[in-house]
């Protein structure tokens, strides 16, 4: 079955901290993977894609991911958040097979300052 | 300019009346989506649309119906609509989902019915 799991359902961070969103996927097939940013009353926002190739594919404003094939993992990463960064985080699987999507249940990211 | 509309952005309806949400997209998509968003259940899909006059059921389409008589707008109805209906629905576009080039999404409706 395919699914995605995101096992945090709050993280808090200190601003200027470095922070990982975990994500965990469950498909045999080949995996497109999507990191979304929702802010408060507004839609999805792309952040980041991984398709094939480099594991670790960067994003905007400073978010990166790595994909492994071999942890069935797609962590999001920054270096050092900022407090504009608190809004929840979903990680997406776009299964190739059967054009389903399959949304995790999202992070809630705060930043303190 | 790349942009998924929605409208009305906010709508207060009675129960047993009838709601129409309307989504539009100015990339050419082919997939449109409709999803409700509820607190501690995250994203549920309603219905997909592949194209005009191609939709399909998604995970919870009951007391929902989708009409796309254009390939830019996909319309959410709502027949008699319910109090547990109340939520946000985003409206969202892509190309076919296989291609895995993610999706465009709605800055949403909130729905309140009475």
């Amino acid at each position: 079955a395919q699914s995605v799991t995101q096992p945090d359902a709050r993280v808090t961070v200190s601003e200027g901290a470095s922070l990982q969103l975990r994500c965990k996927y469950s498909y045999s097939g080949t995996p497109y993977l999507f990191w979304y940013v929702q802010y408060p009353r507004q839609g999805l926002q792309l952040l980041l894609k991984y398709y094939s190739g480099d594991p670790v594919v960067q994003g905007v404003n400073g978010f990166e991911a790595e994909f492994s094939k071999s942890n069935s993992s797609f962590h999001l990463r920054k270096a050092s958040v900022h407090w504009s960064d608190s809004a929840v985080y979903f990680c997406v699987l776009s299964a190739s097979s059967n054009n389903r999507i399959f949304f995790g249940d999202g992070t809630q990211l705060v930043v303190k300052p | 300019d790349m942009k998924v509309t929605q409208m009305p952005r906010y709508l207060i309806k009675r129960m047993g009346e009838n709601v129409l949400l309307e989504c539009g997209q100015d990339m050419s998509h082919e997939t449109m989506y409709w999803y409700r968003q509820d607190p501690g259940l995250g994203l549920q899909l309603i219905y997909i649309s592949y194209d005009v006059d191609s939709n399909s059921e998604g995970d919870i389409p009951k007391g929902y119906r989708v009409s796309r008589k254009k390939r830019e707008h996909f319309s959410l109805i709502l027949d008699s609509a319910k109090t547990n209906q109340t939520s946000v629905y985003f409206c969202a576009s892509s190309l076919l989902p296989g291609q895995g080039r993610g999706q465009f999404f709605g800055p949403g409706t909130r729905l309140t019915v009475l």
